[in-house]
């Protein structure tokens, strides 16, 4: 079956620091472009970043850049965001995304997601 | 950084009538070495993730009915399920993936009337 599951929220104080995991199946993982889109309690989708099939290209959005790291092991199938820093503002449910096929397939729309990880941030 | 914005915000239809969500960009989507609209719209149920209906603007997802359907160029597009279904409640959003930071529209609450 072709899925994607997302696993390590939890609850966190802020400042802290969590690292969260997707692991993919069913399909060439390493082929891909991967995203992390996250959306806060009762709010709408908001894009948090993005890596090619490779791992040799990121993108950010500006409300998380220089605190939070995406990268994959494309051995073990698995695409993770690695957060630090943590605030209140970044309690949401995460969730990873697929994106466009190889290097060329650079803007693409999302076409497979998983059911999400909620991470907490409070005191 | 594009931003988009949908209307209405909520919307309540009659079962098996038309239902019609907006969706505008504050620059074109539109990519005119390749002639596509980077615009996909995607439906969302209560605690369900995200699940892709249309992408380049009007091109249905496999799998997905063919009441949805997806129109619009450059900055304007419209999403329209023809005959609204009982399993059509849901949020349903618009992004760009024109450029990043790619950006969702806020979501309409579609409802039945």
């Amino acid at each position: 079956e072709v899925q994607l599951v997302e696993s390590g929220g939890g609850l966190v104080q802020p400042g802290g620091s969590l690292r969260l995991s997707c692991a993919a199946s069913g399909f060439t993982f390493s082929s891909y472009w991967m995203h992390w889109v996250r959306q806060a309690p009762g709010k709408g989708l908001v894009w948090v970043s993005r890596i090619n099939s490779d791992g040799s290209i990121t993108s950010y959005a500006d409300s998380v850049k220089g605190r939070f790291t995406i990268s994959r092991d494309n051995a073990k199938n698995t695409l993770y965001l690695q957060m630090n820093s943590l605030r209140v503002e970044d309690t949401a449910v995460y969730y990873c995304a697929r994106g466009g096929l190889y290097s060329g397939s650079t803007n693409w729309y999302f076409d497979l997601w998983g059911r999400g990880t909620l991470v907490t941030v409070s005191s | 950084d594009i931003v988009m914005t949908q209307s209405p915000d909520s919307l309540a239809v009659s079962l098996g009538e038309r239902a019609t969500i907006n969706c505008k960009s504050s620059q074109s989507v539109l990519y005119s070495s390749n002639n596509k609209n980077y615009l996909a719209w995607y439906q969302q149920k209560p605690r369900q993730p995200p699940k892709l209906l249309i992408y380049w603007a009007s091109t249905r997802e496999s799998g997905v009915p063919d009441r949805f359907s997806g129109s619009g160029s450059g900055t304007d597009f419209t999403l329209t399920i023809s005959s609204l279904q009982a399993e059509d409640v849901a949020v349903y959003y618009c992004q760009q993936y024109y450029s990043t930071p790619y950006s969702f529209g806020q979501g309409t609450k579609l409802e039945i009337k």
